[in-house]
């Protein structure tokens, strides 16, 4: 059983092109986090989803970032025109369901670097 | 709104001294709290989970322990290990949302 899959694992963008961030949840789970990472700083919420809803997203920035998880497929987190400030690791986890007393799994996260 | 600070932010201790790490919340309304381990670039392993009713989890040389009233968890590793070096980090899951509210981390290194 895979555990939570990111990719890709390093990610260069320059500024003002747009990045896209992958996460596959393990299998049996349809709860998808998404933390940003920033360096020297602890983990922040982002955004929390379900297939084909978006249930918190009170974390992410209102502008250029956006989050889906589709019925089928991965989830996506999209990052349009991106800044250095941007520069960050981003991790997903995962759970199977809506109680809270679920531990969340994370991936291995996607370090992203704003040239 | 909840705040996660973990004390101290770094720790150097030689191989076999048992240790404490501190996590404290302001909000004790939490659901669980769980503590990680993240390696060097690499994602976050979890540790233990503690429901809000108990007051301690064990995994091998691990222990947690949770005060919810006083808004305090140790994470309390026994005889270390230079592979326990890592960021340890604390994080609370409150009862009004579904996210975790993480601490700054402890980074540990165990010196051989």
């Amino acid at each position: 059983n895979a555990g939570v899959m990111q990719n890709p694992r390093h990610l260069v963008r320059r500024r003002g092109q747009e990045a896209r961030l992958r996460c596959s949840p393990m299998k049996g789970h349809s709860h998808v986090y998404w933390y940003r990472q920033l360096p020297e700083e602890g983990l922040k919420f982002m955004v929390y989803l379900q297939k084909e809803n978006i249930i918190d997203e009170s974390g992410m920035p209102k502008e250029r970032f956006s989050a889906e998880f589709p019925k089928e497929g991965p989830s996506i987190l999209r990052i349009q025109q991106v800044v250095r400030g941007d520069s960050a690791a981003y991790f997903c986890a995962s759970s199977p369901g809506t109680l809270l007393v679920e531990k969340l799994f994370f991936g291995s996260g996607t370090q992203l670097s704003v040239l | 709104k909840q705040e996660v600070t973990q004390i101290p932010a770094a720790l150097s201790v030689p191989e076999g001294e048992n240790l404490v790490l501190n996590c404290s919340f302001t909000d004790s309304a939490i659901y669980n709290l769980q503590w990680f381990r993240q390696d060097p670039g690499k994602g976050l392993t979890s540790l233990l989970l503690i429901q809000s009713s108990q007051r301690e989890q064990t995994s091998g040389r691990l222990n947690a322990s949770l005060d919810k009233s006083s808004g305090r968890s140790t994470l309390y590793i026994a005889a270390s290990q230079p592979g326990d070096s890592a960021t340890y980090l604390c994080a609370v899951r409150n009862n009004a949302g579904n996210m975790l509210t993480f601490g700054g981390g402890t980074r540990l290194m165990v010196k051989p």
